[in-house]
């Protein structure tokens, strides 16, 4: 079936440093991408998403680019922030249907 | 966007009772999901929950264990029967549509 795999973390960094969070899927056919996004003691936020290969889909300064040649949605951020501090889950839709398959979730930690 | 409202956000329970938690949706939508979230793991679909049909269900979770109802468009509720320890979790309800899905807050459940 479908299936997400995410890099694992934590991952902490220092403000302004580039961010990267490795994504990978396995699905058939075309499905949807997205990323969401845990801020400490909140719910669950859509952060990014893309529907087709080769879309970038965008906000807050993060970018991810569904790349069907190699199966990857990575997120990155140029500059990150100590709010950017967060869980970040990569997820798929698979194109038959509409539910959201998660991977593991990455866990961000900014510094000052 | 839809803003998923649930209850209750939590509760301690003792083993062996049951507990249903309530999910509001303030538009009309398609799809809607409930999902667990066990401490420090990723998120797991339990089931679909269908408009006025049995829900579907998701391998490793059944009915009689977490019975769910949709009565309408906006509304449903998960049900986590004969509680154990092992049932601790976030219990998350998303709905939406293909493409996004927006997510509550969740119902923390601690079971003593």
């Amino acid at each position: 079936g479908d299936s997400v795999t995410q890099m694992e973390g934590p991952v902490t960094l220092s403000e302004e440093a580039f961010l990267t969070i490795n994504c990978t899927y396995t699905a058939t056919g075309y499905p949807s991408l997205f990323w969401y996004v845990q801020y400490p003691g909140e719910g669950l936020q859509l952060l990014l998403k893309a529907t087709k290969a080769d879309d970038k889909g965008s906000n807050k300064g993060f970018e991810a680019t569904y790349r069907k040649e190699t199966t990857s949605f990575h997120l990155e951020k140029g500059s990150v922030q100590v709010s950017d501090s967060a869980v970040y889950f990569c997820a798929l839709s698979g194109s038959n249907d509409y539910k959201l398959s998660f991977g593991a979730g990455t866990t961000v930690t900014v510094r000052a | 966007s839809a803003v998923i409202s649930q209850k209750p956000s939590r509760d301690i329970c003792q083993r062996g009772t049951s507990l249903t938690i309530q999910c509001q949706v303030d538009s009309q939508v398609t799809m809607m999901f409930w999902y667990r979230q066990q401490p420090g793991q990723s998120l797991t679909l339990i089931a679909t929950a269908n408009q006025g049909s049995e829900a579907t269900y998701e391998s490793g979770f059944v009915i009689d264990k977490f019975p769910i109802s949709r009565p309408n468009l906006t509304f449903s509720t998960l049900t986590v029967s004969n509680m154990s320890p092992e049932d601790s979790s976030i219990y998350l309800c998303s709905a939406g549509q293909r493409g996004e899905l927006f997510f509550g807050e969740g119902s923390r459940l601690t079971v003593l």
